[in-house]
Formats: C-alpha cells, sequence, structure tokens
C-alpha cells in the first residue's frame, strides 16, 4: 500500500499571508494530483502534475513536483478566505488507475 | 455537463437495516470508484469499476458491503446490515482514465446510523 503523508495537518493564517504545505511519499508516482475539498461537498481537482520537477501554477497557488517523483507541495501566496479547505494529494500508481490519497492539509484562512 | 451525481445526500438508519447509496457516473467516463471519508482514516477506496466490471474490491470492509454496476450510468453500493461505525460520508468518484487518472467526486452521502 502506497502511503501520501500530509503536513501540516492543521493550519491557521491571517489573509494575505503565505503558506505551504507538504505531500510526501516514499513511493515514486506516473503522477500526482491535488484537490480541494470544502465542508458538505466532494472534492475537487486543482491541478494534476506530471513530471519530476514541474511547477504549475493556478492563479496564487503554486505546485510543485519532486524530482524524484515521490512528493510534491502547495504553495499559496497572499491566502484569501476563499482558500479555506482541506487540500488533498493523491498520487496515481503506473498502469494502474487506482489513487492513493494523503489524509489532508486542512487549512483556515481568517480574514 | 451534469458532475457526478449521489443519491440521498443524507441517510440517517438504525443498526441492522439495509442502505442503498446510487451514483451516477459523468457520461463517457468509462471508471467509476466508491470511497469512504472519516475523520480518522481520511479518504479510504473500497471498489473500483472498469466498463461495469469490477477491478479491485479489496478496499471493501466487510462481507456486509456489496457493489454493483448494472450499466455504464449507475452504480449502487450496500451495506446490509448496517452498523454504527459504518457511519461516514460516502463519495463516488468517475473518471475517463488514461495516463494522468484523474477523478471527479460527486457530493456525497452522509451515512448515519444509529
Amino acid at each position: 500500500t502506497q502511503l501520501l503523508e500530509q503536513s501540516p495537518q492543521f493550519l491557521s493564517i491571517q489573509e494575505g499571508e503565505n503558506l505551504t504545505v507538504y505531500c510526501n511519499s516514499s513511493s515514486v508516482f506516473s503522477s500526482l494530483q491535488w484537490y480541494r475539498q470544502e465542508p458538505g461537498e466532494g472534492p475537487v481537482l486543482l491541478v494534476t502534475v506530471v513530471t519530476g520537477g514541474e511547477v504549475k501554477k493556478l492563479k496564487r497557488l503554486t505546485f510543485q513536483f519532486g524530482d524524484a517523483r515521490k512528493d510534491s507541495s502547495l504553495h499559496i501566496t497572499a491566502a484569501q478566505p476563499g482558500d479555506t479547505g482541506l487540500y488533498l494529494c493523491a498520487g496515481a500508481d503506473y498502469g494502474n488507475n487506482r489513487l492513493a490519497f494523503g489524509k489532508g492539509n486542512q487549512v483556515v484562512v481568517i480574514p | 455537463d451534469a458532475g457526478v451525481i449521489q443519491s440521498p445526500r443524507h441517510e440517517v438508519t438504525e443498526m441492522g437495516q439495509e442502505v442503498t447509496l446510487r451514483c451516477k457516473p459523468i457520461s463517457g467516463h468509462d471508471y467509476l470508484f466508491w470511497y469512504r471519508q472519516t475523520m480518522m482514516r481520511g479518504l479510504e477506496l473500497l471498489i473500483y469499476f472498469n466498463n461495469n466490471v469490477p477491478i479491485d474490491d479489496s478496499g471493501m470492509p466487510e462481507d456486509r458491503f456489496s457493489a454493483k454496476m448494472p450499466n455504464a450510468s449507475f452504480s449502487t453500493l450496500k451495506i446490509q446490515p448496517s452498523e454504527p461505525r459504518d457511519s461516514a460520508v460516502y463519495f463516488c468518484a468517475s473518471s475517463l482514465g488514461g495516463q494522468t487518472y484523474e477523478q471527479y467526486f460527486g457530493p456525497g452521502t452522509r451515512l448515519t446510523v444509529t
């Protein structure tokens, strides 16, 4: 079983501050995805990273895939209350359509 | 396009009763996944289907759980008999497959077994 460890589990920051959360594993993944989940809703896909070392930007969110394809980070610049949510990372195995999910980073942005 | 549809959104039942959760995947998606989410264990894969055929049911906790996909547009997850420890949010997700394996989730069914 591939395990994805996300840290920190919980993070509370003031509006306008920057934050970084991490997703780490001892396994290599063919691709890695980040989802955001809001209360009472299902996870919503934010981004997929495929190439080791890849960096993708989505407005104020920057996602990086580790060179060895075992880890990833999510950086939020000038956080807004709308960024509040549970951020889940999920790794895909080669030739297998199932995803391994981490337990998530709960982010709270205080106005 | 409509996303993944799940029903009911909330279900409260007594221990020992049968519970059936329903899912309609996104049209054209070949893969369908059932997950369970709890605070303690996070998001766990229960079972997934490819072209209506169950591929991996190793996450199904016990024989009390069963899942079917009679056609490409409908799937059910049944718990019989239900127990309080089954209380959780159950999600259905669908995917086109391919090399990036991106999944699209429904809104979930919150199950409470008393």
